[in-house]
Order: C-alpha cells, then structure tokens, then sequence
C-alpha cells in the first residue's frame, strides 16, 4: 500500500519570505501523479500543484514550486515571497495506477507572520 | 465555472434523522467524490463515481447511500448516523477517475450528529 509522510505537523514563515513543506512517500507503482492541496480556514481544498512521476522537470505555478526526488520518493514544496494568504493546512497527496485512489498525508499547518 | 457546490453547509441531525448532502458542479466532470474529513485530519476516501456508475465504495457503512442522478449531481442519503460521523463531508469532481485528473473540491458540509 502506498503511504504519504509529511513529518512537519506545523511550519511558520515571515511574510515575504521562502518556506520549504516536506513530503515523502513509499510506493512500488512506476507510475504515478503527486499533488499539494491546500485547505484553509474555509476549509475548501484546493489544488496547488500537480506532479508527474515520468516528468524529470520540476513542476511550478507561480510562487509555488517543487523539489520532486523521485529516486529518493521526495516531493517538497516551495513557497516564495509568502503572502498572508498562504496561511492553511498543506496536504501533499498521491495517486497511482492500482486503484487511482488520492492518498493523502497528515498534514503541515502553514502560518505567516506580518 | 470551476466550482463545486455543496448545500448545506451545515447540518445538525438526530440518530433517527434522515437528510441529504447535495452537491452540484457544471465543469462537465464525469468523475465525482465523497471523502470524509475528521477534525486535524487528512480526507478520507468514501466513494468515486465515474460517469454516473458507482466505481468505488471505501467499505462504508450502509448507513451512508451515495446516489448520482445526473453528471452534475451528487447525493449523499443519511439515515441511522451515529455521534462518530460527525465530520467534515467534502465533495469534488474530476474530468474523469484517472489518476492524473485534478481533483475540484466543495467548501464542504460540516454535519453534527446528536
């Protein structure tokens, strides 16, 4: 079974500043897609970013960025000149080829200070 | 239009209750998703419907009735529900169930059961 960890229950950034989100994850699929979702206080989710597995090249959506490793199973995410608006719970997730199931890590609780 | 609409938002209910969480999309998604979602706690999968046909039951307790009447409705029929299933009820959809689709998520209904 697949398994996604996110070892940083809670993270803190001043505004304007770059944070890194850690995330591993196990799996013996080849392939596979990984995604961060953000949930905030509305508590809608929302996609941030989506990864390929067979992709070499980093994905990236504006301030967000990511460190994809795959031999190392490492998928960190990068927000730069962090905004107020930043501030939410960050799920890295995945979703392979066996029952194309999302499956979700516990979580990092993203704050940004002014 | 990229949303997803859930209604309501919040629900109060008794054992004997019997409700319905409604949600409504109109991005033309064949896919749509039932995950449940505890406090402090990654989304759990419920159930995945691909174009109208229930494709995937996580297990879940006949307490719960998914029904998908159209490709932009989805139900969720409570009847019998027990104080532990009070959650966070999300809703998404898809342009279909494979594993690379980007997941559009509702706001959610949080449910209390008395």
């Amino acid at each position: 079974a697949q398994t996604v960890t996110q070892s940083q229950p809670e993270m803190s950034v001043q505004e304007a500043e770059t944070v890194t989100l850690s995330c591993t994850y196990d799996t013996s699929e080849s392939d596979y897609y990984l995604f961060w979702y953000k949930q905030p206080p509305s508590r809608q989710m929302i996609l941030v970013i989506r990864q390929e597995a067979y992709k070499q090249q980093n994905a990236t959506e504006n301030r967000f960025s990511v460190n994809f490793q795959k031999a190392a199973k490492s998928f960190s995410l990068k927000i730069s000149d962090s905004q107020l608006g930043d501030a939410a719970m960050y799920f890295c997730a995945y979703r392979g080829g066996s029952n194309y199931k999302l499956t979700f890590g516990k979580g990092t609780l993203l704050t940004v200070n002014p | 239009d990229t949303e997803v609409t859930q209604t309501p938002k919040h629900l109060v209910m008794g054992m004997t209750n019997k409700k319905s969480l409604k949600c409504e999309q109109h991005m033309g998604h064949r896919a749509m998703y039932w995950y449940k979602q505890k406090a402090k706690k990654p989304p759990e999968l419920m159930f995945v419907y691909s174009y109208e046909k229930l494709s995937i039951n996580e297990s879940v307790p006949s307490r719960f009735s998914p029904e998908c009447p159209n490709s932009s409705l989805l139900n969720l029929h409570l009847h019998a529900l027990q104080p532990e299933d009070s959650a966070l009820y999300l809703c998404a959809s898809s342009q279909a169930a494979g594993m690379g689709e980007k997941l559009f998520f509702g706001s959610g209904t949080q449910l209390s059961v008395l």
